[in-house]
């Protein structure tokens, strides 16, 4: 299995403002994911970040609000810019083993904005 | 209509009973199914993966698969709960270039002593 971490675990942030979600993985993989789940929803996919390459976004998610990068093939960052309350979820960084071809997830960041 | 569809629950059952746990999905061509368990305010967590008809057993846990039907199952022997959480089913597709998971809304499990 990948063993995945965040940063930060939980975050209040003020309206207006930007946050970035970073994502580490203990081995090299090639795909990562960033999901959102509001307060007693599903996952929503937000973008696909393969490394070398652009993020692909989700229908309804733009690079503009979410910008992602993917430097190498064991980190990500998210970024969820000019916040409004709105965007208070957990945002989730997931990846899929290129061993296993098993998809994992981090622990997650909680985000409130005020 | 939903890609994946999961009945919302909550699914109450008594401890030491089977639960049923039910997914549907539309696209044929999907080979690859899984179950993840959620525990609330946790990230989901795999707990089992079945590619080929028929039934899959790991411990307390049995999927089972049907492809012709499109229909895939979770049950929980002996019930605890500990249990107690969402399952999230997810079936493996393709779109925007990325073989991609897609999740269901998940079932709410209540286990009741």
């Amino acid at each position: 299995s990948a063993v995945i971490s965040q940063k930060p675990s939980r975050d209040i942030c003020q309206r207006g403002t930007s946050l970035t979600i970073q994502c580490q993985v203990d081995s090299q993989v090639t795909m990562m994911f960033w999901y959102r789940q509001q307060p007693g929803q599903s996952l929503t996919l937000i973008a696909t970040a393969n490394q070398g390459s652009e993020a692909t976004y989700e229908s309804g998610f733009v690079i503009d609000k979410f910008p992602i990068s993917r430097p190498n093939l064991t980190f990500s960052t998210l970024t969820v810019s000019n916040m409004s309350p709105e965007d208070s979820s957990i945002y989730l960084c997931s990846v899929v083993s290129d061993s296993t071809d098993t998809q994992y997830f981090g622990p997650g960041t909680r985000l409130t904005v005020l | 209509q939903k890609e994946v569809e999961q009945n919302s629950g909550p699914l109450s059952v008594p401890e030491g009973a089977i639960a049923s746990l039910n997914c549907t999905y539309s696209d044929r061509v999907s080979q690859s199914f899984f179950w993840y368990r959620q525990y609330s305010g946790k990230s989901p967590e795999l707990i089992m993966s079945i590619y080929s008809n028929g039934d899959k057993e790991d411990g307390r846990f049995t999927a089972q698969l049907n492809k012709a039907s499109q229909y895939v199952s979770l049950l929980i022997r002996d019930s605890q709960p500990s249990d107690s959480a969402t399952y999230l089913c997810a079936v493996n597709g393709f779109s925007g270039g990325y073989n991609k998971l897609i999740f269901g809304a998940g079932t709410r499990l209540a286990v009741h002593p």
